[in-house]
């Protein structure tokens, strides 16, 4: 079945430690995306990538780190910077940048302990 | 600015009752829009979509949305709401602005159905 992957579902993260988080897809789509979600707040942009070896800052960028050496791989890491990393961490890709539907992944709930 | 606004947070009812939650945007240029669905610590599921076309979309588990271009609204409907339907929707609209595709999505709303 095609789709998106992420792992793990939870994380638990030392205060000071990087930790990274897995999103694979096999949809052989363009755009990958990483939002954060905090109850009450929706989804926020992290970063994204429109194609293979480019990637962009989303409205929340500061703290995390991303690569796309693949296409179909997209990992998260956030890093000891990221002030308040406790969150739900949602992967998305699309066919291309915009006008089509981003298909999501399980999501990654991290909680800094 | 573009925006979207879903201005219920939360929105209770009963089963098998219609629900409509609400959905408007701010934006100067041409839209996409979409209604996602979010299961408790799930990832997000598309409903339905509107690209172009006739205004209104049908999507699955019998949810229909009806974009108003002059309203710029794009609200979502069900006649009869099953308890399974206990989830948060979120609206998001997708717009080229300065040669860049953005997704920009609502703050979401609870669907809450009561027995």
């Amino acid at each position: 079945d095609g789709g998106i992957t992420q792992s793990p579902k939870y994380l638990f993260r030392k205060e000071g430690q990087n930790v990274t988080l897995s999103c694979e897809q096999n949809l052989n789509h363009d755009a990958m995306y990483w939002y954060r979600q905090d109850p009450g707040q929706g989804l926020r942009l992290i970063y994204y990538s429109q194609i293979v070896n480019d990637f962009q800052k989303g409205d929340i960028a500061e703290g995390y780190s991303v690569s796309r050496e693949k296409k179909e791989s997209f990992p998260l890491t956030v890093t000891s910077a990221q002030k308040n990393p406790t969150a739900f961490y949602l992967c998305a890709s699309s066919i291309r940048a915009g006008g089509t539907e981003a298909f999501f992944g399980q999501g990654t709930r991290l909680t800094v302990v | 600015a573009q925006s979207v606004t879903q201005l219920d947070s939360q929105v209770p009812v009963f089963e098998e009752a219609p629900v409509e939650l609400r959905c408007n945007y701010s934006s100067s240029v041409s839209v996409y829009l979409f209604w996602y669905v979010q299961y408790p610590n799930q990832g997000l599921q598309l409903l339905l979509k509107y690209l172009s076309g006739s205004t209104l979309v049908k999507g699955i588990n019998g949810f229909e949305a009806e974009f108003n271009k002059s309203q710029t609204s794009f609200h979502l409907r069900k006649p009869s709401v099953h308890i399974s339907d206990t989830a948060e929707y979120f609206c998001a609209v997708s717009l080229l602005l300065d040669s860049n595709y953005q997704l920009i999505w609502g703050a979401g709303t609870k669907l809450i159905i009561k027995p």
